[in-house]
C-alpha cells in the first residue's frame, strides 16, 4: 500500500485568491490522480498528474482553473485558481499502485 | 464514459440487520474496489477485485464481482455501528494495457448508518 500525506487538510479563502494543496506519497506510485468530492458525495476525477509534464484533464476541468504540478514521483501539487463559493469542495489525491488507488485525507475548502 | 451506478444512496438499519450495496455499469471495468469512508478523513481501500465471479471476505462484509465484470456487490452481515460511514464503489479506469493504475470511475455512495 501507499500512504499519502495531504496539506493542508482545511482552509477558509477569500473569493478571488488562489490555493496550492501538496500531496506527498510515502513511495514511489506509478500514478497520482486529483479528485474533487462534496461532503458524503462521490468522488470526480479532476485530472491525472503526470510527472514531468502537463496533467491530463478530465471533461470539465481545465489546466488555467486547476494547474497541476508533479517535479517528482512522490509529490504533487494542485491549485485552484481565481477561487469562486462553487470552488468549496473537499479535495483529494490519490496514489496508484496496479490496480489499487490510496488516497490522503483531502483538503476542504471553503471560499468565502 | 464508463458510469456506476450504486445503489442505494442511503441505507439506515437497525444493529445485527444484514444488508448489501450493489453497483452496476453498461461498461467492463478491468477491477473494482470497494472503499469506506468516514467524515473528515479520505476513502479507506477495503477490497479489489478483478476476476469475474470472484468472492472476497473481510470479516463480516462479502464482497462479489459480477461474472462479466460489470457489476459488483457488498455484503455486510449483522451489522454494527462501526459499520456506519460512506461506501463507495470504483472501477478501475484501464488503459490499452489493461491496468487502471489507479485511476477510477465512482459510484454515487451509499450512507450507511447502522443504530445501537
Amino acid at each position: 500500500s501507499a500512504v499519502i500525506s495531504q496539506k493542508p487538510s482545511r482552509d477558509i479563502c477569500q473569493r478571488g485568491t488562489s490555493l496550492t494543496i501538496q500531496c506527498q506519497v510515502d513511495s514511489q506510485v506509478t500514478m497520482m490522480f486529483w479528485y474533487r468530492q462534496q461532503p458524503g458525495q462521490s468522488l470526480t476525477l479532476i485530472a491525472t498528474a503526470n510527472q514531468g509534464s502537463e496533467a491530463t484533464y478530465e471533461s470539465g476541468f481545465v489546466i488555467d482553473k486547476f494547474p497541476i504540478s508533479r517535479p517528482n514521483l512522490t509529490f504533487s501539487t494542485l491549485t485552484v485558481s481565481n477561487m469562486s463559493p462553487e470552488d468549496s469542495s473537499i479535495y483529494l489525491c490519490s496514489g496508484g499502485l496496479g490496480t489499487e488507488a490510496f488516497f490522503g485525507q483531502g483538503t476542504r475548502l471553503t471560499v468565502v | 464514459t464508463q458510469l456506476l451506478e450504486q445503489s442505494p444512496q442511503f441505507l439506515s438499519i437497525q444493529e445485527g440487520e444484514n444488508l448489501t450495496v450493489y453497483c452496476n455499469s453498461s461498461s467492463v471495468f478491468s477491477s473494482l474496489q470497494w472503499y469506506r469512508q468516514e467524515p473528515g478523513e479520505g476513502p479507506v481501500l477495503l477490497v479489489t477485485v478483478v476476476t469475474g465471479g470472484e468472492v472476497k471476505k473481510l470479516k463480516r462484509l462479502t464482497f462479489q464481482f459480477g461474472d462479466a465484470r460489470k457489476d459488483s456487490s457488498l455484503h455486510i452481515t449483522a451489522a454494527q455501528p462501526g459499520d456506519t460511514g460512506l461506501y463507495l464503489c470504483a472501477g478501475g479506469r484501464s488503459n490499452a494495457g489493461g491496468t487502471s493504475y489507479g485511476k477510477l470511475t465512482f459510484g454515487q455512495g451509499t450512507i450507511l448508518t447502522v443504530h445501537p
